[in-house]
C-alpha cells in the first residue's frame, strides 16, 4: 500500500516533443503528489507539485494531471529541450511520510 | 535562504569502518529526512527527525543511525561498512508537507 509505481523507466523524445511520465498509488491517505527532477551528480529538485482536489496543475512547461478516482498522476513535459534530460520521480506524501517512485530517465534528442 | 547543505561532499571509506555525514537544513524548517539513493534501488528512506526526535524509520538495519540537534542540524552514522552501502546520501529538509533536498554524500565502500 506504501508504493508508488512509475512509468516508463526510460523515455527518449525529440526535442519540440511532449514526454509524459504516469505514476500510481494505493494508499488514499496521501494528500500531496510531488514530482522532482534530478540531474548526475545533484539532489533531486522540486519540479511541481499537486494536491487531490485540482484535476490539473500547470506550470510553464510542466503540467501534473492528476485522477483521483484511478489513484493516478502523470507529469507532461510540453515543448521538450535537451535541457530537460534527467530523472524524474514522482513521490507521495502525507505530512513527511513521503513514497516515491523507482524513477524516469528522460532524454530528450537535439 | 539558503539551502539544504550536506558534508562531506564525497566520502571514500574501507569496509567494517564508521563514517558520520552532516545536514544543515533550511533555516526555520525543522524536520529532516535522510535517503539512501542507487542505481537499483532508486530513493530508499533511512528515517526521518523532527525536534530532535525519530519521527518515522525505513527498513534499514541498526548499523545506520542518526541524530538531530536543537539547531535541526543533523547527522547520520553507519557502522561497520559493507561494500553495499556505497550510495548517494540524500537530506531532505522539511516544512509542512515540502521537502527540499541537499546536493547529496556520495559514499564509496572499498
Amino acid at each position: 500500500q506504501q508504493q508508488v509505481k512509475q512509468s516508463p523507466q526510460s523515455l527518449i523524445v525529440q526535442k519540440g516533443g511532449i514526454s509524459i511520465i504516469n505514476c500510481a498509488y494505493e494508499n488514499t491517505a496521501f494528500d500531496y503528489f510531488p514530482w522532482y527532477q534530478q540531474f548526475p551528480g545533484k539532489g533531486p529538485a522540486l519540479l511541481i507539485a499537486i494536491r487531490p482536489d485540482v484535476s490539473e496543475k500547470k506550470e510553464g512547461r510542466f503540467t501534473i494531471s492528476f485522477n483521483k478516482s484511478a489513484k493516478q498522476f502523470s507529469l507532461h513535459i510540453m515543448d521538450s529541450q535537451p535541457g530537460d534530460s534527467a530523472t524524474y520521480f514522482c513521490a507521495a506524501n502525507y505530512g513527511q511520510n513521503f513514497v516515491f517512485g523507482p524513477g524516469t530517465r528522460l532524454s530528450v534528442l537535439p | 535562504k539558503a539551502g539544504v547543505t550536506q558534508t562531506p561532499r564525497y566520502l571514500i571509506k574501507t569496509r567494517g569502518q564508521q563514517v558520520t555525514l552532516s545536514c544543515s537544513p533550511i533555516s526555520g524548517h525543522r524536520s529532516v529526512s535522510w535517503y539512501q539513493q542507487t542505481p537499483g534501488q532508486g530513493l530508499q528512506f533511512l528515517f526521518e527527525y523532527f525536534s530532535e526526535t525519530q519521527r518515522n524509520k525505513g527498513n534499514f538495519p541498526g548499523r545506520f543511525s542518526g541524530r538531530q540537534f536543537s539547531n535541526s542540524r543533523s547527522e547520520m552514522n553507519v557502522s561497520t561498512l559493507e561494500l553495499g552501502d556505497s550510495a548517494l546520501y540524500l537530506c531532505a529538509s522539511g516544512i509542512a508537507d515540502s521537502q527540499f533536498f541537499g546536493p547529496g554524500t556520495r559514499l564509496t565502500v572499498l
